[in-house]
Formats: structure tokens, C-alpha cells, sequence
């Protein structure tokens, strides 16, 4: 069965950066677009950004624009995100998640994420 | 903050109903399938209905889902202990070309 795991998650000052990955298994995964999405302590989902199955579109949330770039390597069936200039503020778990259909029979951008892996925590703290 | 709006919470007594309301704008839920998600205490979150109404293999049909205009709504019945969770709309957005969560609601079994 599909199975993702995030690692690279740890404590960063202000300003600093770090790469989180997410190992993917149990599915063919350079046929599906993958997304980041973060929980910020105590706090509601935030969605981070996305990629398309070939890497050819990315979508970033306001808060990730000129920081953050997601990337994967689907040879190594690994999804990436290279978080730099941290802020307290991005500090949360942060969890990668599958999209349910391949990108090439999509109409569109994803309404869903139909598996999501456990989670690594980030924390930005001087 | 949040595009799309839920009570923060609600709560019921076991076997009870609740419902979970997810107000949005043409931009989201008015143009897009919406999407339930259920995180228990210290999880991950968890897909619990897709397309508006549809349930994931594994999913008891005590979960169910419907959508007008820019508004849905998640109804869970027979409520059980094991429901205790926070539950999250979720769908594309068009005008922001980002992915939105709901606010989140935090169900209660009294």
C-alpha cells in the first residue's frame, strides 16, 4: 500500500535553512503530482505548495513564494522542499501528500489529497 | 487565515448526530469538488470523503457529505468516542490557484 515518509525536520534560527524529503512508496510515483502541507502548533492546515508527476508546474502558497521550491527526483521516487529564510512563524509539522490521480488523466488541479505521510517537525527558534 | 469557514466546534453524545458546515466563495467550493478530512488527537490527517459525497474504501457510510452553491457540509451519525477528532474541508482554489483548508472543527463526544 502507498506509504510516504518525511524526514529532515529539526530546530533552525531565523533566517537559516533546511531541506525537508519525502520518501514515497507502494505507488507508481512519477505518474502523481505531490503537495507539502504544514500544521503549525496547536493550529488549523495549511497548504504549502504542490508539483506536477514530471516536475513541469509548481504552485506556491503566498507565504512559501521566493523561499520555498519544491522539487522531486522520480528516480529516487523522493519529493523535496528547500525551505530557506525561516521564520518563526513557518514553524509546524509539515506533511507531504499524494495526489488521488495520475497527472496525466487530470482535468485540473487536485480537489483532495488521498494519502498523507506522518509528518516532521520544524522548528524555527533563535 | 482561512478562505473557507467552520464552526470551531461542535459536540453531541454517543449515537447522536452532528453536522459540520464549510462555507466558501465561487472561487472554491462554488466551482470545485470538496474534500473532508479527519485528523485524530497526535495523526496525521485522514481522507474521509471526496467529490463532495464520496466515501474512501474503509470509511463507514456514518460519514456523509453534500455541497450547495459555496457552502458543504460533513454529517457524521451514530456518533462514537472514537470520532473525537478535528475535522477539515478542503478544495482548489481558482482565483488564489492554491489548495484551502476550512478553519477547522473540533468534535466532541459528550
Amino acid at each position: 500500500q502507498v506509504h510516504l515518509a518525511e524526514s529532515g525536520g529539526g530546530v533552525v534560527q531565523p533566517g537559516g535553512s533546511l531541506r525537508l524529503s519525502c520518501a514515497a512508496s507502494g505507488f507508481h510515483f512519477s505518474d502523481y503530482g505531490m503537495s507539502w502541507v504544514r500544521q503549525a502548533p496547536g493550529t488549523g492546515l495549511d497548504w504549502v505548495a504542490f508539483i506536477r508527476s514530471d516536475g513541469s508546474t509548481t504552485h506556491y502558497a503566498d507565504s512559501a513564494k521566493g523561499r520555498f521550491t519544491i522539487s522531486r527526483d522520480n528516480s529516487k521516487n523522493s519529493l523535496y522542499l528547500q525551505m530557506n529564510s525561516l521564520r518563526v512563524e513557518d514553524t509546524a509539522v509539515y506533511y507531504c501528500a499524494k495526489d488521488p490521480t495520475p497527472s496525466h488523466e487530470a482535468r485540473g488541479p487536485s480537489s483532495y489529497y488521498d494519502s498523507w505521510g506522518q509528518g516532521t517537525l520544524v522548528s524555527v527558534s533563535s | 487565515q482561512s478562505v473557507m469557514t467552520q464552526p470551531p466546534s461542535v459536540s453531541a453524545a454517543p449515537g447522536q448526530k452532528v453536522t459540520i458546515s464549510c462555507s466558501g466563495s465561487g472561487s472554491n467550493i462554488g466551482t470545485n469538488y470538496v474534500a473532508w478530512f479527519q485528523q485524530l488527537p497526535g495523526a496525521a490527517p485522514k481522507l474521509l470523503i471526496y467529490d463532495n459525497n464520496k466515501r474512501p474504501s474503509g470509511i463507514p457510510d456514518r460519514f456523509s457529505g453534500s455541497k450547495s452553491g459555496t457552502s458543504a457540509t460533513l454529517g457524521i451519525t451514530g456518533l462514537q468516542t472514537g470520532d473525537e477528532a478535528d475535522y477539515y474541508c478542503g478544495t482548489w482554489d481558482g482565483s488564489l490557484t492554491s489548495y484551502v483548508f476550512g478553519t477547522g472543527t473540533t468534535v466532541t463526544v459528550l
